[in-house]
């Protein structure tokens, strides 16, 4: 079974200042990789995801992720952050129903609270 | 669209009671996720079905919790009799293959407190 590893639990950045959130994913196949948003007291919203080609992937916001398939990698980054970027990141991943053994199912990593100082 | 709907936001009930949450998906998908939150467990998949067919119940806890699909705009999710661990977030997600594989829209969550 797939799973889903984001390091941060907590970070805290001042406005301005450059995010990397960490994902990493442990499965030997091909994958489809997500990133969702959870803004306090709301849903989870997608940010952005990839399944093929380019492996940087541009999402709403400003985000950006880039799948590094040697390292089971699938960091998050935003060169600015902003206040309104306060908010818990998940990654998630689910096998590529391409490589035969896909299915539905997402598996979330843990999350990560991004807390923005003003 | 409205996006996924799901009702109640907020349920307080005593242990022993049954709670029923409720679940309407995206019109169109066929996919549609039951999830729990929690702070030490984070994000996990109870259940999914597919075409109003459960596909995968290996998330759920116990024969406590059970979900249905009646027809393709809505589902619930039954916990009978109610235990303070039940305490969490519950999502629904729904989502298509033909559209784009697997991307899961969330509704806003039922934030259920059992005392």
């Amino acid at each position: 079974a797939q799973s889903v590893s984001q390091h941060n639990h907590h970070v805290i950045l001042s406005e301005a200042a450059s995010l990397e959130l960490g994902c990493n994913y442990s499965y030997g196949g091909t994958v489809n990789l997500f990133w969702y948003v959870q803004y306090p007291g709301q849903h989870l919203q997608l940010l952005l995801k990839y399944f093929s080609g380019d492996p940087l992937v541009k999402g709403i916001k400003g985000f950006e992720a880039e799948f590094i398939k040697s390292k089971f990698s699938f960091n998050l980054r935003k060169p600015s952050v902003q206040w309104s970027d306060t908010a818990e990141y998940f990654c998630a991943v689910n096998p590529s129903r391409r490589s035969g053994a896909g299915s539905y199912q997402l598996t979330f990593g843990k999350g990560t609270k991004l807390s923005v100082i003003p | 669209d409205a996006g996924v709907i799901q009702s109640p936001r907020h349920e307080v009930t005593e242990m022993g009671q049954e709670v029923t949450l409720r679940c309407k998906p995206i019109s169109g998908h066929d996919y549609l996720f039951w999830y729990r939150q929690t702070m030490m467990r984070g994000l996990e998949l109870l259940i999914y079905f597919n075409n109003n067919v459960p596909i995968d119940d290996s998330g759920m806890p116990e024969d406590r919790f059970s979900a249905k699909m009646p027809n393709a705009s809505f589902s619930t999710l039954k916990i009978q009799p109610s235990e303070p661990r039940d305490s969490a977030v519950y999502f629904c997600a729904s989502s298509t293959k033909r559209i784009t594989v697997n991307t899961q829209y969330f509704g806003p969550g039922t934030r259920l407190t059992v005392l």
